[in-house]
């Protein structure tokens, strides 16, 4: 069974600019979860989607925003970046049903510089 | 506000010695996560503990849960270097919110 994939795996964008991640969740799965993770942070939950729907969110801009698609794929976009969203964004993806366990499984993250 | 405190923050042994990790919280969880991170990679899930005091091993790792659901240990017994991670522990509540706690670099030296 093929893990969790993300595209792309390094991206440099410049102040202003905005940005779209991609994430491939294991077959099957139908939740998506985004971190953003920083040294200074670490791992910062962005937003949860499940069956198309956003169920969970946390403290974060409206910058920051996701979708997903009826495949259980997800994006997430960040627009006028700031030279502080600078970070890895990684998602994970898990069954999503009522578990009480809610395992997750990431993917290698998408590694995000902002000049 | 970081709900979940792990200690130490950093840890630098020799190969063989023993270690303990620990994570603690004044919330209740529904259940807990360890996962093992490795530079450049996204967080493996180690071991999942739901039950007041449930204790897992897995290999030389050995897992904790506290009697009230707060919190939570790791033990490595003769630590190889391959145990070289940031470990990170995560609480569940409610329905699928899962709080990630501040992270342990471990570092094993051969």
């Amino acid at each position: 069974k093929a893990g969790v994939t993300q595209t792309p795996r390094y991206l440099i964008k410049t102040r202003g600019q905005q940005v779209t991640l991609s994430c491939s969740p294991i077959s099957g799965h139908r939740s998506v979860s985004w971190y953003q993770q920083t040294p200074g942070q670490g791992l910062q939950f962005l937003f949860e989607y499940f069956s198309e729907t956003q169920r969970n969110k946390g403290n974060f801009p409206g910058r920051f925003s996701g979708r997903q698609f009826s495949n259980s794929r997800s994006e997430m976009n960040v627009s006028t970046l700031e030279l502080g969203d600078s970070a890895l964004y990684l998602c994970a993806s898990s069954l999503g049903g009522a578990q009480t366990s809610y395992e997750q499984y990431f993917g290698p993250g998408t590694r995000l510089t902002v000049t | 506000t970081q709900l979940l405190e792990q200690s130490p923050q950093f840890l630098s042994i020799q190969e063989g010695e023993n270690l303990t990790v620990y994570c603690n919280s004044s919330s209740v969880f529904s259940s807990l996560q360890w996962y093992r991170q490795e530079p450049g990679e996204g967080p493996v899930l180690l071991v999942t503990v739901v039950t007041g005091g449930e204790v897992k091993k897995l290999k030389r790792l050995t897992f904790q849960f506290g009697d009230a659901r707060k919190d939570s240990s790791l033990h490595i017994t003769a630590a190889q270097p391959g145990d070289t991670g940031l470990y990170l522990c995560a609480g569940v509540r409610g329905y699928q919110k899962v709080t990630f706690g501040t992270g342990t670099k471990l570092q094993v030296i051969p």
